[in-house]
């Protein structure tokens, strides 16, 4: 069945530092992929997306990297500051709208 | 912001009670869908609206009913409550396929 997995259920990094989140996806049918934050109370926060026809994708601050040979999704957040620290979700959806969201990784700064 | 606003925020009911929840999309998306999320869990797709029509369906069971009105406003009900429906309760709106807006959500205790 479809799926998407996260790789590690949690990430420490120091302030300044740059992080690195990574995400599995299983169904090759998807062609949209969307990283998104959640912090603590409050409903998923759209970060960045990018579709199948691409393979990076930049923001500000935010890079999201997709390899589809190996059905790979990678979020990149630059200078992590500690307004980052929140949990992150990869969800992958096609033509009909339906997210397929993975378990989270819970993302933490360090000062 | 982002223009999707739920109510109530938080509520608890009783095992067996029924329960509507609610949400109001930002104008001009067609589309609604429900998510529900467990503690430390990403989102589930619970169904999907697209022009007050059902548009897709995840592994809920039929107690778990929906409706959209022209008004961009949509509801969620579920009947026979169980201890295992508590949950984060999220509406998402989208204009089309791409980036779904998400409310703060509606936790939902069921004791």
């Amino acid at each position: 069945g479809e799926s998407v997995g996260l790789h590690l259920p949690t990430l420490s990094v120091q302030e300044g530092d740059n992080s690195i989140i990574n995400c599995a996806y299983s169904n090759s049918a998807s062609d949209y992929f969307i990283w998104y934050k959640q912090e603590s109370g409050k409903g998923p926060q759209f970060i960045i997306d990018i579709r199948s026809n691409m393979d990076k994708r930049q923001g500000q601050r935010v890079t999201v990297l997709l390899n589809k040979t190996v059905k790979h999704l990678s979020l990149q957040i630059a200078a992590t500051q500690p307004g980052d620290s929140a949990v992150y979700f990869c969800a992958e959806t096609g033509a009909n709208s339906k997210l397929t969201f993975g378990k989270g990784i819970t993302l933490s700064v360090r000062p | 912001e982002t223009g999707v606003t739920q109510s109530p925020t938080h509520l608890i009911k009783t095992r067996g009670q029924q329960v509507t929840l609610r949400c109001s999309s930002q104008s001009g998306h067609n589309t609604v869908s429900w998510y529900q999320q467990a503690l430390g869990q990403g989102p589930q797709f619970i169904f999907q609206y697209y022009r007050e029509e059902e548009n897709g369906r995840g592994n809920f069971p039929p107690r778990f009913s929906g409706l959209q009105f022209p008004n961009y406003s949509s509801e969620l009900n579920v009947n026979a409550l169980e201890l295992d429906d508590s949950a984060l309760y999220l509406c998402a709106s989208s204009p089309s396929q791409g980036e779904a807006f998400f409310g703060q959500g509606t936790r939902l205790t069921v004791v």
